[in-house]
């Protein structure tokens, strides 16, 4: 079963705008991860938040974490083309192992 | 650093035939893992392994499937015999401890007819 899930699944924008993508998660975690995934590619990690974290910044991307809520938020700023793809966030529940479970992901589409 | 690299990038085989993937992870990873991706069902964990030792193959979904991991440079995917629901893209991870970073491997499209 997913333990995140991305909300929307889709979203379509212009160039230069944000973009706001969701994920809730079902059990406590230890860290919470954002990975991009252009297609036909595979997915390639963005950022990553500690549990004991609220927020993180990392270029034109803002992720924030909301432990009580069980929920994160990944903000693209200043969208472009080019951040056209799938987003995907992957929580890292403790498990035995290097598990992580994925979500399924947000498609953006940011049109020029 | 070449990064996970799986072989072959696309296979096309007919309903019956054996299937095998193949993957190389990140030299000094200790944990690998086999995704299978389908728009459907989106992105699902198959198995993994820590330190070459199958630790999780819940995911597995039929016994047609099988994984090995003989060292740590390298893992294979056996689907033997093939279905055309088997259809999709197979990734390949590695990372290097628990909770940390999986780096994808390129996947293989697998087109069963």
């Amino acid at each position: 079963s997913q333990q995140g899930e991305e909300d929307p699944q889709a979203l379509s924008i212009q160039e230069g705008e944000n973009a706001t993508m969701n994920c809730s998660y079902k059990t406590s975690i230890n860290n919470l991860q954002w990975y991009r995934q252009n297609s036909g590619r595979g997915l390639v990690h963005l950022i990553l938040i500690r549990s004991n974290e609220r927020e993180k910044h990392s270029g034109r991307l803002r992720v924030t974490l909301d432990t009580s809520k069980k929920s994160s938020s990944l903000l693209i700023t200043a969208s472009r083309a080019a951040d056209t793809a799938s987003y995907f966030c992957a929580t890292d529940a403790g498990n035995a192992g290097n598990m992580l479970t994925f979500g399924g992901g947000t498609r953006l589409m940011v049109k020029p | 650093d070449a990064g996970v690299i799986q072989s072959p990038r696309h296979e096309v085989t007919e309903m019956g035939q054996e299937v095998t993937l193949r993957c190389k992870p990140i030299s000094g990873h200790n944990s690998l893992f086999w995704y299978r991706q389908t728009m459907m069902r989106g992105l699902e964990l198959l198995i993994y392994f820590n330190n070459n030792v199958p630790i999780d193959d819940s995911g597995m979904p039929e016994d047609r499937f099988s994984a090995k991991m003989p060292n740590a440079s390298f893992s294979t995917l056996k689907i033997q015999p093939s279905e055309p629901r088997d259809s999709a893209v197979y990734f390949c991870a590695s990372s290097t401890r628990q909770g940390a970073t999986q780096y994808f491997g390129p996947g293989t499209r697998l087109t069963v007819l």
